[in-house]
């Protein structure tokens, strides 16, 4: 079964409105987890780093104040798209790395498609 | 900054024939993942290689890591039409001191599998 969760898979808001995404590490508890964004026929692109306990590190070029992450427990980061507009709209897909595992396996969520009309 | 070349970035094969693709690295790399993704779902964990040379093996489904550390194949013998989807390799963009990744993944550009039965 699934080790890492998200909630919702779809979701429709309005443009201007915000939306929030959550990333659950089912069975460990993960101090990091990683937000990605995949445009269609695309590859996935790192968006931030979710620290648990202090700010996210954002990669070049995403905005901070319009992709707000926080990531209050170890088991779960939340992703708010703020003042969201029809270009946000996109799969979002976070992912966790389970320290228990050998190698330390990195697992993903199921991702959450996200539409602004 | 690593980049990741995929090849094919498509591929079409009769069921029950056997196929490769291949990840190529610009720089060594210190941990390659392969993931098997369905279009708008999560993404699926194959096998994650480390060391130079080192090969695993999951039911039809093979992965090696060459000995400089820059290139993965991935090979699936007898291929049916469940093998489908988008595969992707990602490389592990880094280990702290004490040998533990971060987490943090930067991916090739997939490869798109079709199997006809």
């Amino acid at each position: 079964g699934a080790v890492v969760s998200q909630h919702p898979s779809r979701v429709i808001c309005k443009s201007g409105t915000s939306v929030k995404i959550e990333c659950r590490s089912l069975d460990f508890q993960a101090t990091t987890m990683f937000w990605y964004r995949q445009f269609p026929k695309q590859s996935l692109m790192l968006m931030a780093t979710s620290n648990e306990g202090s700010k996210a590190t954002y990669e070049q070029g995403v905005e901070k104040d319009k992709f707000l992450i926080n990531h209050a427990s170890l088991t779960l980061s939340t992703l708010t798209v703020t003042s969201a507009h029809p270009e946000d709209s996109s799969f979002y897909i976070c992912s966790a790395r389970d320290p228990a595992t050998s190698g330390n396996t990195i697992y993903f969520g199921e991702g959450s498609w996200l539409t602004v009309v | 900054s690593q980049e990741l070349e995929q090849s094919p970035q498509s591929l079409i094969v009769q069921e029950g024939k056997n196929l490769t693709i291949n990840c190529t690295s610009s720089k060594t790399l210190y941990g390659l993942y392969w993931y098997k993704q369905k279009y708008g779902e999560g993404l699926i964990f194959l096998m994650m290689l480390q060391k130079g040379g080192e090969e695993k093996s999951h039911e039809k489904i093979t992965a090696k890591l060459d000995e400089k550390k820059q290139q993965s194949s991935l090979h699936i013998t007898a291929s049916q039409p469940s093998h489908a989807g988008i595969y992707l390799c990602g490389a592990d963009m880094g280990f702290n001191a004490g040998g533990t990744s971060y987490g943090k993944l930067t991916f090739g550009q997939g490869t798109i599998l079709t199997v006809h039965p």
